[in-house]
């Protein structure tokens, strides 16, 4: 399966801090997305990195991309209650035609 | 807003039954793609249109039909449901399919099958 995976499963930090997430995949991709989730609720799209590209930036979001090693991390900055969620990365088939989730980290911030 | 509608938010219906999932994608977006989210199976890909036509497959029971029609709405069929199929189902649009192409997804449908 191509089926990503997320580590941490679970992670809670305090308010302000820095939140890691990790996503390992399986195969070669054409480019790898980050999405939320708050509970019960969509996916809401929050970054696409291209195989091409090392790192990416959208505010507090930063994206990194080792197609080495087949993985990416998502860092928030300065972390905020409302960033409570589940953090999904999914990455497309060779086609383009289907999206890969992981299992997801579920991020809880303490105020 | 991801700007994709997805209608019923809710659904509960008795095992057996068939209930019908529509999905409206983003203005312009040919493609629509279908997802499972349960507990214990994640997000699970079922299947995707393009422009009306099938393009991939993914797990999706034989049980359940899915269409794209002229306007672009999908509608996701689920027939003769079973406690299993309880999950949360998710539509998501996307301008075209290839690479490089950002999926924006819905709120989702709950269903409940008692």
């Amino acid at each position: 399966s191509q089926q990503g995976e997320e580590d941490p499963q679970a992670l809670s930090i305090q308010e302000g801090e820095n939140a890691t997430m990790n996503c390992s995949y399986k195969t070669s991709i054409n480019n790898l997305q980050w999405y939320r989730q708050n509970s019960g609720r969509g996916l809401v799209h929050l970054i696409l990195i291209r195989s091409n590209e090392r790192e990416k930036h959208s505010g507090r979001l930063r994206v990194t991309l080792d197609t080495s090693k087949k993985s990416s991390s998502l860092l928030i900055t300065a972390s905020r209650a409302a960033d409570t969620a589940s953090y999904f990365c999914a990455t497309d088939s060779n086609t383009g035609n289907q999206f890969y989730f992981g299992t997801g980290t579920s991020l809880t911030v303490i105020p | 807003d991801s700007g994709v509608t997805q209608t019923p938010k809710h659904l509960i219906t008795a095992t057996g039954q068939r209930v019908t999932l529509r999905c409206s994608p983003r203005s312009g977006d040919l493609s629509v793609y279908w997802y499972q989210q349960s507990l214990d199976q994640g997000l699970q890909f079922l299947i995707h249109y393009y422009n009306g036509e099938e393009r991939a497959k993914g797990n999706i029971l034989e049980r359940f039909s899915a269409q794209q029609f002229p306007d672009l709405h999908s509608e996701l069929n689920l027939s003769s449901l079973e406690l299993g199929d309880s999950a949360l189902y998710f539509c998501a649009s996307s301008a075209r399919t290839g690479r490089y192409t950002e999926a924006f997804f819905g709120q989702g449908t709950r269903l409940t099958v008692v």
